[in-house]
Parts: C-alpha cells; structure tokens; sequence
C-alpha cells in the first residue's frame, strides 16, 4: 500500500541554520505530494505542494522538489527562524484514491 | 480559514463509555477524514466519508464507528472507549478527489481515556 517515510526528529537547530527534512514514499502511479506544518497547540496547515515529477513547491522560504527517480520530496529552508519550530508533516495522494497519507511527523526546534 | 469545527475540545472519559466526537464544516466540502494522532505514529485514518451516508475504514477503524447523515458533519463514535484510544483526534475535509487539493484541518480533539 501507499506510504510515506520521514525522518525522525526531533530535530533542533541554532537560528540561520540551513534545515533539511527527509521525505520518501511509496505509492502507485503520480501521487500528489504535499508538507504540512503543524504550530504548537493547532491543527495541520498545507505549507507547500507538488503535483508532478520535477514540479518544486515553495512557500515562506521553504522548497521542495518533486523527485520521481528517488521518489522522494525533501523539504528544506536556507536560514530557520525560532517561528519556524513546529511539527512538519510529508503526505501524499493518488489520483484514484481519496485518501491522503501522512508520514509520522518531524518535530522541528530552533535555537535563538 | 477554512469553516471547520470540533467538539468537544478536549474530553475526559472512562474506559467502557461511548464517546461521540462531532467535526461541523461550513465549505460544502464533499470528502471528511477522521484522523488520530499519537506520538512516533504520526497522523493515521480512522474512517473517511465520500458524500452523505457514504463512509469507509482507513487503517485503524478498529473500534470506531463514523455516520455522515448531513454533508456539514462527520461524528465518530468509539462504541466502548479504551485506554489505547486515548489521542488526539483531528477532522479533515477535501473539497474533491483531485489529488492536487489539499485537506484543511480541524483544531483537534484532545480525548483522555482513564
């Protein structure tokens, strides 16, 4: 079945450091692939999006590239900021499916 | 923000009571998602619905129960609570199947099962 695998965090960083979040999945035909960023005490909210090979999302500094040869959608940021800890989540779906799978999260600090 | 909402926000409960959780939206959306989240497991689907009275099982259905009779609200019921239900519950909806459509979430349902 489909599935997504993130890395483990927790991850913790000093502020302006460059951040990278792993991200594969697993999934039949061209999923749609998506980051979620979760502040402390709220729900899930899209932070970017990809719907096709090569397509690179980017949102609030962040970016992340479609790439279908390693079937992976790693997301990263150039410089982090202390606003920027939260809970990062990596998701996909398929065209012939309604559901959307989440990978298990990466809990992300920052330092000041 | 998107018109999603659930209650109760935060429950406490006995092992062997039913719970009810309601999610309300006011987008019109035709899909809704239950999912739960827990510590290491990330976000796992319970149930989702694809249109009223139309429902199937995500991954961890055991022990759950979802009904759709309104397109505003998707309520899950855990028929017997249990300590290992004890999660936070999110409510998800989807304006389509497209894949390129994103999902916006509740604020969550903290429930504790003693």
């Amino acid at each position: 079945g489909d599935s997504v695998t993130q890395m483990e965090g927790p991850v913790t960083l000093s502020e302006e450091a460059f951040l990278t979040i792993n991200c594969t999945y697993t999934a039949t035909g061209y999923p749609s692939l998506f980051w979620y960023v979760q502040y402390p005490g709220e729900g899930l909210q899209l932070l970017l999006k990809a719907t096709k090979a090569d397509d690179k999302g980017s949102n609030k500094g962040f970016e992340a590239t479609y790439r279908k040869e390693t079937t992976s959608f790693h997301l990263e940021k150039g410089s982090v900021q202390v606003s920027d800890s939260a809970v990062y989540f990596c998701a996909l779906r398929r065209s012939s499916a309604s559901k959307i799978i989440f990978g298990s999260g990466t809990r992300l600090s920052i330092r000041p | 923000d998107a018109g999603i909402t659930q209650s109760p926000r935060h429950k406490v409960t006995e092992t062997g009571t039913p719970v009810t959780l309601r999610c309300h939206q006011t987008e019109n959306h035709r899909y809704m998602y239950w999912y739960r989240q827990d510590p290491g497991h990330g976000l796992r689907l319970i149930h989702y619905s694809y249109g009223v009275k139309d429902t199937d099982k995500g991954e961890v259905s055991d022990g759950y129960s979802v009904s759709r009779s309104k397109t505003e609200d998707f309520l899950l019921t855990l028929e017997s609570a249990t300590s290992s239900q004890t999660s936070v519950y999110f409510c998800a909806i989807s304006e389509s199947m497209d894949p390129n459509t994103e999902a916006f979430f509740g604020q969550g349902t903290r429930l504790t099962v003693v």
